[in-house]
């Protein structure tokens, strides 16, 4: 059964960076596409990055393109989110999620339990 | 870039009633890559409904989704306890995009 696991979590000043990681099992880590999503406190849910399946191909939304940075090791079966120049509005719970590929339609079809990014003085 | 935008932002209903969920797009979803997640408190999203009108695996068939080009529903056909969370349609663009509608909160009236 697929796992996600995000760790890496925690409070941060603005300006600053933090890397959080994702373990994946399960599944053939290789094969899939994978993404970050964001939710800041009471609000709705936001995409952040995907890295497709051969680790090169990278999309970001326009809110963090430039100061995030996404990457897959197919070896450790991780996916990690070096964020740099963090922002107040960054501040969220931060899900790692696998895309599938259902009857020809992608979607997020596993998600992980989060891992909460507070930026703040 | 489209946007999607979901009605009401609040609907209240009790058990056993039926729920109807809408979300609107901008522009026409292709393929009808779109997609329904239900989140409940405290938790992840999870995947309900993909293509407009499948099922995700282990869904309950109170749950269908319908529609296509800007239009699209999540019906409820009678809520169950567990039913009451905030609902999100996504729609999956060019370039690996996905864009996520402001979530409709379902809670027991």
């Amino acid at each position: 059964q697929v796992q996600l696991v995000e760790s890496g979590g925690g409070v941060v000043q603005p300006g600053r960076s933090l890397r959080l990681s994702c373990a994946a099992s399960g599944f053939s880590f290789r094969s899939y596409a994978v993404h970050w999503v964001r939710q800041a406190p009471g609000k709705g849910v936001e995409w952040v990055a995907v890295v497709w399946f051969d680790g090169t191909t990278k999309y970001y939304a326009d809110s963090v393109k430039g100061r995030f940075t996404i990457s897959r090791d197919i070896s450790k079966n991780t996916l990690d989110l070096q964020m740099d120049s963090l922002r107040a509005e960054d501040t969220a719970v931060y899900y790692c999620a696998k895309e599938g590929i259902l009857g020809g339609n992608r979607c997020l079809d596993s998600w992980g339990q989060g891992t909460l990014v507070t930026v703040s003085s | 870039e489209i946007v999607l935008t979901q009605s009401p932002g609040t609907l209240s209903l009790s058990p056993g009633e039926r729920a109807t969920l809408s979300c609107r797009a901008s522009q026409s979803v292709r393929s009808n890559y779109l997609t329904w997640y239900q989140q409940r408190p405290g938790q992840a999203p999870r995947l309900l409904i993909y293509g407009a009108s499948n099922r995700a695996a282990g869904i309950p068939d109170r749950f269908s989704g319908s529609g296509s080009g800007t239009d699209f529903t999540l019906t409820i056909s009678r809520l169950e306890p567990e039913d009451f969370a905030v609902y999100y349609c996504q729609q999956y663009g060019s370039s690996s995009m996905y864009t996520f509608g402001q979530g409709t909160k379902l809670e027991i009236k």
